[in-house]
């Protein structure tokens, strides 16, 4: 069966400080994966998505930046956080070929100080 | 996605009831459709989904109805119990074909259930 792994389950950073957030997928290859923004009581905001080693696609211009290292590995970063960062971050993945639902990791809960 | 702020819509079911929440999507290209149910400070969790050439889906006491006429989708969940008081979310593909992953989600609906 896939699992999807995304750590740290929260963090707190100061302005100003660098940002990894890993995303790692089980039990799949060639996934499609994403990452989402969820503001307080808000919906789901798409951020980036890849699909493949190395593509990234960024739906909205900020501070955030996102690398696929690997198959199954995703990584949001940022070298500067700001305030306005702070949030529920959500990675997901969907299976590669066709478009099926998307499975979601349980979230890094993120405030910038 | 779009901005709820405060004042998510809120859903009040008595424990046994039947529960319907509803969705109106803008897109009318989109072919698949998802609900997804979001616990307090957790990711989002699959429902169940349908297909723009099905106008209805059942599974373990959940509907989904599709209304592609007035763009409206319906998540009906039969004898709701404590443990389905969660944020429920619609989310639509708004593109068709190969080459479409973006999934645009819908104002989340909050559930409570009364025991």
């Amino acid at each position: 069966s896939q699992t999807i792994h995304q750590w740290p389950a929260t963090l707190v950073q100061p302005v100003g400080s660098p940002l990894s957030l890993e995303c790692t997928v089980e039990g799949t290859s060639n996934p499609n994966l994403y990452w989402y923004r969820q503001a307080a009581g808000r919906g789901l905001q798409l951020l980036f998505y890849s699909v493949g080693i190395g593509q990234i696609s960024s739906e909205v211009p900020q501070n955030l930046s996102a690398s696929r290292p690997q198959d199954r590995q995703f990584i949001l970063s940022s070298k500067k956080l700001l305030l306005s960062d702070s949030g529920f971050y959500l990675c997901a993945w969907s299976r590669g070929q066709g478009f099926t639902e998307a499975f979601f990791g349980q979230g890094t809960r993120l405030t910038v100080v | 996605g779009e901005s709820v702020g405060l004042h998510l819509p809120t859903l009040s079911v008595q424990e046994g009831d039947n529960s319907i929440i509803n969705c109106a999507y803008s897109n009318s290209a989109s072919d698949y459709f998802i609900w997804y149910k979001q616990e307090s400070g957790k990711g989002p969790q699959f429902i169940i989904d349908i297909r723009s050439n099905m106008d209805k889906r059942q599974g373990q006491r959940v509907t989904v109805l599709l209304n592609k006429t007035v763009k409206h989708l319906s998540l009906q969940i039969a004898a709701t119990q404590p443990g389905d008081s969660a944020v429920y979310f619609c989310a639509e593909n708004p593109y068709s074909g190969a080459g479409s992953y973006q999934l645009t989600f819908g104002k989340g609906t909050k559930l409570s259930v009364i025991p």
